[in-house]
């Protein structure tokens, strides 16, 4: 099947400070790929679509200058979170779709802790 | 507004007894229905899903679910559930094919042997 990573796994910040989220599609072309944030006991909230050379389409209520999303090829796209403050800890989910069907396959997420 | 709701937060089971998972959503025009399923240290991964056609749809590890357009609902069954099957369990809804998905709370599934 499809295998999708994202880099780091794991997180810690200092509040004010910058930090990047790698995911990437390991053994397909993704042309599209799509952000999501989990709070904990929550669902998966969808933060933003992203097609391979264009610009990301950013969900009702999602700061896109806070959340920047590149996806400059099509087997990665970056998440930074700008100036991340406490209440951007979270579980941030990545999946990646490409082909006919348009699947979704997912990423194993990355737990960000801002202090 | 658009929203998925999963009925159960937690389910224990012993092993071989009979699942039954609910999921109502509400969403205005032509729907997509999905099940994901994720293991523990794992990705969420496509147990099965509804286009259209037969409202009775089959996915992996017998897994099975039932679109009913008339109570909004697509609640997923297996009839004999393993130990194996302890994961949790998200629903999601879509209007164009895997495009924008909304996801339930998702269900955590225990099961004893």
């Amino acid at each position: 099947g499809a295998v999708v990573s994202q880099h780091p796994s794991r997180v810690i910040c200092k509040s004010g400070t910058s930090v990047k989220i790698e995911c990437r599609s390991l053994d397909f072309q993704a042309t599209t790929m799509f952000w999501y944030r989990q709070f904990p006991k929550q669902s998966l909230m969808l933060m933003a679509t992203s097609n391979e050379g264009s610009k990301a389409t950013y969900e009702q209520g999602v700061e896109k200058d806070k959340f920047l999303i590149n996806h400059a090829s099509l087997t990665l796209s970056t998440l930074t979170v700008t100036s991340a403050h406490p209440e951007d800890s979270s579980f941030y989910i990545c999946s990646a779709s490409g082909g006919a069907s348009g699947e979704q396959f997912f990423g194993p997420g990355t737990r960000l802790t801002v202090l | 507004a658009q929203s998925v709701s999963q009925h159960n937060h937690h389910v224990i089971l012993s092993e071989a007894a009979s699942l039954e998972l609910g999921c109502n959503y509400s969403y205005g025009g032509t729907v997509n229905l999905f099940w994901y399923v994720q293991y523990p240290g794992q990705h969420l991964q496509l147990l099965l899903k509804y286009f259209s056609g037969d409202p009775l749809v089959k996915g992996i590890k017998g897994f099975e679910a039932e679109f009913i357009k008339s109570k909004f609902s697509f609640n997923l069954r297996k009839p004999s559930v393993q130990w194996s099957d302890t994961a949790e369990y998200f629903c999601a809804v879509g209007g164009g094919g895997y495009n924008k998905l909304i996801f339930g709370a998702g269900t955590r599934l225990a099961v004893h042997p």
